[in-house]
């Protein structure tokens, strides 16, 4: 079974501060990986993707990638209350391939 | 960017009833599509790949007799609920990708009386 594990939360953060959310995946073939944000009762809305090692970064988003310890991160800075949504952490094999999503991290930020 | 349009966006109906769920990409061409569902409070799980002008590849688990998947042209994927039951309510919810990372569809929210 590949699994994709994130801590279900809810994460709680002033606003204005960086929150911090975490995820592993079990198969250590996995290339392409994505953070997805999806509000109550909404599809999910592509945040960042990565495939290499390292930090990407695209405003106040930055996603961290480290293939040998299997772990995904995203950060977003200056939190903002309407960044309040459970974010979904999703690996595939190959760009293009179906999507292995974790069951999300519930991050609120608070005015 | 990339558009995924899906409909409709909400379905109620009574338990025997068929229910067929398009999902079309606008600005591009997809030769394969992807379904998943999504039960309250679950994450989305992978159902099928619809494959242009082939047979659907089905999950382990998932009846391909009750979910008919039908990919006719590079822009159109129906799934389509046979004989629905309340079991089935859930929100449906479609994939497709010009090249990158997949677009999702708005969602289908069925729900079945």
């Amino acid at each position: 079974q590949k699994e994709v594990e994130q801590n279900s939360g809810p994460l709680s953060v002033p606003e204005g501060a960086i929150a911090s959310l975490n995820c592993t995946y079990s198969d250590r073939g996995s290339q392409s990986f994505f953070w997805y944000r999806q509000y109550s009762g909404k599809s999910p809305e592509l945040i960042m993707f990565i495939y290499s090692n390292g930090d990407k970064e695209d405003g106040r988003f930055t996603a961290q990638l480290n293939k040998a310890s299997q772990y995904v991160s995203l950060l977003i800075r200056d939190s903002q209350p309407s960044d309040s949504a459970t974010y979904l952490c999703a690996v595939n094999m190959r760009v293009g391939y179906a999507l292995n999503f974790g069951k999300g991290t519930s991050l609120l930020v608070t005015p | 960017g990339a558009v995924v349009s899906q409909h409709p966006s909400w379905v109620i109906c009574k338990s025997g009833t068929s229910v067929k769920i398009e999902c079309r990409s606008l600005d591009f061409q997809a030769t394969t599509m992807f379904w998943y569902r999504q039960f309250p409070k679950q994450s989305l799980m992978l159902m099928a790949t619809s494959n242009e002008g082939s047979k659907a590849t089905y999950e382990q688990g998932v009846e391909k007799d009750k979910f008919l998947i039908n990919h006719a042209s590079l822009t159109l994927s129906t799934l389509t609920v046979t004989s629905a039951h309340p079991e089935d309510s859930s929100f449906y919810i479609c994939s497709a990708s010009p090249g990158g990372p997949q677009h999702f569809g708005d969602g289908t929210r069925l729900s079945i009386l």
